[in-house]
């Protein structure tokens, strides 16, 4: 298997601060790696691809300028929300691909849960 | 643009017993990938089982398989001998191409109860 990492694991902020949540591959490289958020009870919503490298790919209604991606090396990316408010209060998880000989999987980090008061 | 469908919100199964999930998709690609993702009450993402949509044979998994219907667009899981720890969310994920990126597009998954 592969091992995906996120810190923190939880947060809790005050509004219109900036947090910073952290994926990291352990033991593969990733050029790619994505970002989701899911809220209570539901599924996970895609939010943007990270690119090693380049400028993120953020899915329609995802405003780039408040969920900042930074995939500045093969085993990282961040993703920063910006001047938090409560209802981006949300568990996000991020996920990394990796190929082995039966074909490519997505490994999921363990999620963040983001508090924001 | 792809669509991922899980017409069950809750199922529940007695332990020891065999329980199928339903999931269905739409795409206009010939060649992608499907998955089934197990999240426990710690929300952890774990890979159930995976089927490249060129394969035919059904994948398997222990006590998990698959009944992969290109034609229908169909993709059920089925769990046998359920175990207590069987108990979770399960979503059923398509992995395709969009203008050359590929994704994952998840269902709404299924909320599966196993029972003492």
């Amino acid at each position: 298997g592969a091992v995906v990492s996120q810190h923190p694991s939880w947060v809790i902020c005050k509004s219109g601060t900036s947090v910073k949540i952290e994926c990291r591959s352990l033991d593969f490289q990733a050029t790619t790696m994505f970002w989701y958020r899911q809220f209570p009870k539901q599924s996970l919503m895609l939010m943007a691809t990270s690119n090693e490298g380049s400028k993120a790919t953020y899915e329609q209604g995802v405003e780039k300028d408040k969920f900042l991606i930074n995939h500045a090396s093969l085993t990282l990316s961040t993703l920063t929300v910006t001047s938090a408010h409560p209802e981006d209060s949300s568990f996000y998880i991020c996920s990394a691909p990796k190929t082995d000989p039966s074909g490519e999987t997505q490994y999921f980090g363990p999620g963040t849960r983001l508090l924001v008061l | 643009a792809q669509t991922v469908t899980q017409s069950q919100p809750e199922m529940s199964v007695q332990e020891a017993e065999t329980v199928t999930l339903s999931c269905t998709y739409d795409t206009s690609e010939s060649n992608y990938y499907l998955f089934w993702y197990k999240q426990p009450p710690s929300r952890q993402m774990i890979l159930v089982i995976r089927q490249e949509a060129y394969k035919q044979q059904n994948a398997t998994e222990n006590r998990f398989s698959v009944n992969f219907q290109k034609a229908a667009k169909s993709f059920s899981l089925k769990i046998s001998d359920s175990q207590l720890g069987d108990t979770a969310m399960y979503f059923c994920a398509f992995e395709g191409t969009t203008s050359g990126t590929y994704k994952y597009i998840f269902g709404t998954g299924t909320r599966l109860k196993v029972l003492a």
